[in-house]
């Protein structure tokens, strides 16, 4: 199965919002309520931003959020700093007990 | 607090075998579904397995059906990650990495990862 598709980078000045898109299909991302967004920087392991298509983990800032619209979710993070910049990845259930992840997208913090 | 470390990664030639431990602490671990993800140098994230909390389901990526086998020890907190017939596109960070819960509902998300380990396949 192919990945979900992501834009492979995204750039935000300090203060401002930015959404990342994370395309599926309609046996993953469109038929199911599993979606996950991850964020790790260079050297790093990942981080759970979001979870089950918009629910964020306790400690995780309220400037990152999620939702989804048919075969499509997105990741928006308000009030961009410096410490966003990394890489960004999304996930969804796929059906018959399997997982799979996007391509991932870089976000640089101008 | 939740502590995942992996081992066993190392340079192996195609066609041979490897077993990756991840020694879980700071949680009942027999109580979580467990998954593996691979990241392949430069690249993005990749599923591999997830295994119930009791062991007794496990399902796999396409691409490593059939080679790699996941198991876990709960009396000694322990996943783990039989892979076979390594090819050289297995070369990648393995993380082992906790589901959220055990129920069908929690298992597909990552809630906690471990810092991986490296498996380098190649002749």
């Amino acid at each position: 199965q192919s990945a979900l598709t992501q834009p492979r980078s995204v750039s935000g000045s300090p203060g401002q919002s930015v959404t990342i898109s994370c395309t599926g299909s309609s046996s993953d991302v469109g038929a199911y309520k599993y979606v996950s967004w991850y964020q790790q920087h260079p050297g790093k392991a990942p981080k759970v931003m979001i979870h089950d298509v918009s629910e964020r983990p306790s400690g995780v800032p309220d400037r990152f959020s999620g939702s989804k619209s048919g075969n499509t979710a997105s990741l928006t993070i308000s009030g961009l700093q410096a410490e966003d910049e990394a890489d960004y990845y999304c996930c969804s259930y796929a059906g018959r007990y399997t997982v799979i992840f996007g391509g991932g997208t870089k976000l640089t913090v101008l | 607090q939740v502590q995942l470390v992996e081992s066993g990664g190392g340079v192996v030639q195609p066609g041979t075998s490897l077993r990756l431990s991840c020694a879980a602490s700071g949680f009942t671990f027999s109580t979580y579904n467990m998954h593996w993800v691979r990241q392949a140098p430069g690249k993005g994230l990749e599923w591999v397995a997830i295994i119930w909390f009791e062991g007794s389901n496990k399902y796999y990526a396409d691409s490593v059906e059939g080679r790699f086998t996941i198991s876990r020890d709960n009396s000694k907190s322990t996943l783990y990650l039989q892979m076979n017939s390594l090819r050289a596109e297995d070369t990648a960070v393995y993380y082992c990495a906790r589901a959220p819960g055990n129920q069908y509902s929690s298992s597909w998300a990552v809630d906690s990862w471990g810092q991986g380990t490296l498996v380098t396949v190649s002749s």
